[in-house]
């Protein structure tokens, strides 16, 4: 079946821009999460969504940063007024929720802010 | 303050042996340990699991340690082969809720 689906899988932008990344999470799955993965790091956390449930926004790093996810399905990760130290490679996963299960990632998009 | 700890950023194998990858945590209450493996160019694909109920999961030729008193993770790869060649991460946490990944071990299998 399909996967994790994200988009665009490369963005190039300038300083200042505003970018949006899109999460298509495999279908039926109730979590979803947003990481990201600087050079040499390991995976940063940023959001997660449950179901109805207000997301857990503590690992966005500042308020330029936001996270919708519409009708339980797609997330967008909206990165506002773009810095260079915001470049990194954003992934999203997504999983069945509950009881421990383990997270299914996307292929990413890599962001370079020029 | 790294909760996890991949010390070893890479590992060479010959092709047959096995190949042993190592983490460390400092949080008693993670009861959940997983093993993702990273490609170039796509997302971590996960390879392995383990709750803190267990001190051993086998899935074929991977295997996973759980050691709760030494707050220590392995997996074991054997016999190992060229198309193991990756990253390596661990990852912990509460439940699947906000994994704390490590920061990758790159995996080298010499045919």
């Amino acid at each position: 079946g399909a996967g994790v689906s994200q988009s665009p899988s490369n963005k190039v932008t300038e300083k200042g821009k505003d970018v949006e990344l899109r999460c298509d999470p495999i279908s039926g799955h109730t979590a979803l999460y947003w990481y990201r993965q600087s050079l040499g790091q390991g995976l940063e956390f940023l959001i997660y969504f449950q179901g109805n449930s207000a997301p857990d926004k503590s690992g966005l790093p500042s308020d330029r940063f936001s996270a919708e996810r519409t009708g339980g399905s797609v997330s967008t990760l909206t990165i506002q007024r773009t810095q260079q130290e915001d470049s990194a490679v954003y992934l999203c996963a997504s999983s069945l929720g509950g009881s421990p299960s383990p997270l299914h990632f996307g292929n990413g998009t890599r962001l370079t802010v020029t | 303050d790294q909760q996890v700890k991949q010390n070893s950023p890479s590992l060479s194998v010959q092709e047959g042996r096995i190949s042993i990858l190592n983490c460390d945590y400092t949080n008693s209450m993670f009861d959940y340990f997983l093993w993702y493996k990273k490609y170039p160019a796509e997302g971590p694909t996960f390879l392995i699991s383990i709750s803190s109920i267990k001190d051993k999961n086998e899935d074929g030729r991977f295997t996973v340690f759980l050691n709760k008193s030494a707050k220590h993770l392995s997996l074991h790869i054997v016999p190992s082969q060229p198309g193991d060649s990756a990253v390596y991460f661990c990852a912990t946490g509460a439940g699947s809720y906000q994994l704390t990944f490590g920061k990758g071990t790159k995996l080298s299998v010499i045919p």
